[in-house]
């Protein structure tokens, strides 16, 4: 079974621009969830999608978004870049329900290195 | 308070020795914790998943969890130095509708050849 994965793997973009990452998930798995991880932060939770439907959202300015296709694809957007959006944007696929309690086992992709000018 | 705490490290183990990552989680409702592994570069790979009270053994690795302490670790036995990575602690706060999981700021593993 292919595993998770994003495009594209890097990125340069100067300040004031807008970026657009996708992540494809594992066949099968309806839920996507994106995280941002900077070496002073760690993994930082941003949102996750569920057969197309935010369910939860992290404490991230709006000019975060996403959303999910309903092949179960995401993308996620980042307007107005900041120096500080520089960073690892991983997104995680999970069954997202289920019977059993593994269905929020998150398998992460390769990740996009997004790097601001 | 963090809502996820490791053991900050860096760990240094000789190679064969067997390394002990410590994690404690501040929502006492939480059920699902994972373990990762994240080498240099890379992204988080699941290593280990658990959900009851106890250990439960995957090889080498062997994760343990006790609620009533919130604290959940991860042991490796006979070490190697492939297993030299950032371990990171992932905890699934028990709140309606809430599916993100929050991770601690990870445990630096080097293993001594």
């Amino acid at each position: 079974k292919a595993g998770v994965t994003q495009t594209p793997r890097y990125l340069i973009k100067t300040r004031g621009q807008q970026v657009t990452l996708s992540c494809s998930p594992i066949s099968g798995h309806r839920s996507v969830s994106w995280y941002q991880q900077t070496p002073g932060q760690g993994l930082q939770f941003l949102f996750e999608y569920f057969s197309e439907t935010q369910r939860n959202k992290g404490n991230f300015p709006g000019r975060f978004s996403g959303r999910q296709f309903s092949n179960s694809r995401s993308e996620m957007n980042v307007s107005t870049l900041e120096l500080g959006d520089s960073a690892l944007y991983l997104c995680a696929s999970s069954l997202g329900a289920g019977l059993s309690s593994s269905y929020n086992e998150q398998f992460f992709g390769p990740g996009t290195r997004l790097t601001v000018l | 308070q963090k809502e996820v705490e490791q053991n900050s490290g860096p760990l240094s183990v000789p190679e064969g020795a067997i390394a002990s990552l410590n994690c404690t989680y501040s929502d006492r409702g939480s059920q699902s914790f994972f373990w990762y592994r994240q080498y240099s570069g890379k992204s988080p790979e699941l290593i280990m998943s658990i959900y009851s009270n106890g250990d439960k053994e995957d090889g080498r690795f062997t994760a343990q969890l006790n609620k009533a302490s919130q604290y959940v670790s991860l042991l490796i036995r006979d070490s190697q130095p492939s297993d030299s990575a950032t371990y990171l602690c992932a905890v699934n706060p028990l709140l309606p509708n809430d599916y993100k999981l929050s991770f601690g700021a990870g445990t630096t593993v080097t293993v001594r050849a």
